[in-house]
């Protein structure tokens, strides 16, 4: 089933935070996040694994609580490069290969 | 080089026509996929290649019919398709294949657009 993510579109003037949130009904073994801009392919941010880490570069980091099946985008300071639609995934291990399942996917616009 | 190369960008056809889309990369990756994204839709996974061995069917109709001649390649080879199959039809890569317990990122192409008429 397919990921839950909110808000669906969020507007922002430069400089402005932002959390982009991601929920499953299912168990997660690991989380992916990626940008995808307008008529382009996504681009990937960001794996998270199990056990609750952080992660980050830049101005852009996640958290992954897998009780709560839960992952979280974080964007501080927001550019107006970090326009685009974020989708998470989620990944489960099967015996024929790993399956990444988008999440449903948040539009995100920085204005000046 | 961490490029995947699609082609065509653009595919217009019929629904009597036979097509293919071409998906290549030099990464040195083991698994390869085809996903096909609606316009302000996410990705949804077709077919994924392991080690070139097609390893994951998410019940895709016959119509499109993948093929792996190489670690390298990859294409979908379409055949009287339906105008709702008009989509994105975006190629990906990763470096683990099959079972793999460490998730690695993937890599996606520009896409094909394709237009069924």
């Amino acid at each position: 089933q397919q990921p839950v993510q909110s808000p669906q579109a969020v507007i922002l003037r430069e400089g402005e935070d932002a959390v982009i949130n991601c929920s499953s009904s299912k168990a997660l073994y690991s989380v992916h996040w990626y940008r995808q801009k307008h008529g382009e392919a996504p681009v990937f941010l960001m794996i998270l694994l199990k056990g609750g880490e952080q992660k980050g570069h830049d101005k852009i980091s996640a958290s992954f609580n897998e009780k709560k099946q839960q992952s979280s985008l974080y964007l501080t300071a927001s550019q107006l490069s970090y326009s685009g639609t974020y989708f998470c995934g989620t990944e489960i291990i099967t015996g024929g290969g790993n399956k990444l399942t988008f999440g449903t996917g948040t539009q995100l616009k920085v204005e000046l | 080089d961490t490029e995947v190369t699609q082609t065509p960008k653009h595919l217009v056809m019929g629904m009597t026509n036979k097509k293919s889309l071409k998906c290549e990369q030099h990464m040195g990756h083991r698994a390869m996929y085809w996903y096909k994204q609606k316009a302000k839709k996410p990705p949804e996974l077709m077919f994924v290649y392991s080690y070139e061995k097609l390893s994951i069917n998410e019940s895709v109709p016959s119509r499109f019919s993948p093929e792996c001649p190489n670690s390298s390649l990859l294409n979908l080879h379409l055949h009287a398709l339906q105008p709702e199959d008009s989509a994105l039809y975006l190629c990906a890569s990763s470096q683990e294949g099959a079972g793999g317990l460490t998730p690695y990122e993937q890599y996606f192409g520009p896409g094909t657009r394709l237009t069924v008429t």
